[in-house]
């Protein structure tokens, strides 16, 4: 079983249409972050959250975490082709643990123009 | 300033062949991961460098070791190669002790295992 459960797998819409891509767990988090990784590229952190009920906003993107801080979600306003990647979440772990990343499977995203 | 710089970005290997790519950190990054991308999935921690030391270690095999150098770059070392390890390899920098440090990754390299 994924610490992080991402869904759906993958996701096909037309330029215009509005998305939301989902991070699930059982475990709750301090804090979980999003990643957008293009073909051919690594992943580009795109947002972290860290309190419950949290909304960020990033142009037509928008987080938030959960109240009780074990899920997250990304929805997308207005798609455009640039949008198109694989999205990712993420939870960062204790500088005890060197911090490191435990990454979902990642969501597929196409926007057909 | 360059970012993470990753070398090289494909590779073909034979089964029980080994493997050694490179890694050089972005400007001012003293810690450098390594993780391992199958096909269709998220990023698996491989192992981190710190100091020239490997400082923590996900769940690969002895087959997958690693080296960091004074000047903070990294080498990832495979093994007798299996068709499973074919992947993309990415390694990612941060600077130790600041907190809340963001991770850069590099564009990877394509591992094909034939």
């Amino acid at each position: 079983t994924q610490l992080l459960e991402q869904s759906p797998q993958f996701l096909s819409i037309q330029e215009g249409e509005n998305l939301t891509v989902y991070c699930n767990s059982s475990s709750v988090f301090s804090s979980l972050q999003w990643y957008r990784q293009e073909p051919g590229e690594g992943p580009v952190l795109l947002v972290t959250v860290v309190t419950g009920g949290e909304v960020k906003k990033l142009k037509r993107l928008t987080f938030q975490f959960g109240d009780a801080r074990k899920d997250s979600s990304l929805h997308i306003t207005a798609a455009q082709p640039g949008d198109t990647g694989l999205y990712l979440c993420a939870v960062l772990g204790s500088k005890a643990a060197g911090n490191k990343l435990t990454f979902g499977g990642g969501t597929r995203v196409l926007v057909k123009p | 300033d360059a970012g993470v710089t990753q070398s090289p970005t494909h590779l073909i290997k034979t089964r029980g062949q080994q493997v050694t790519l490179r890694c050089s950190p972005k400007s001012g990054h003293d810690t450098v991961s390594w993780y391992q991308q199958a096909l269709g999935q998220g990023p698996q921690f491989i192992f981190q460098y710190y100091e020239e030391e490997e400082r923590q270690r996900g769940n690969f095999p002895d087959r997958f070791s690693g080296h960091q150098f004074p000047n903070y770059s990294s080498e990832l070392n495979v093994n007798a190669l299996l068709l499973g390890d074919s992947a993309l390899y990415l390694c990612a920098s941060r600077r130790a002790g600041a907190s809340g440090t963001e991770a850069f990754f590099g564009q990877g390299t394509r591992l094909t295992v034939v």
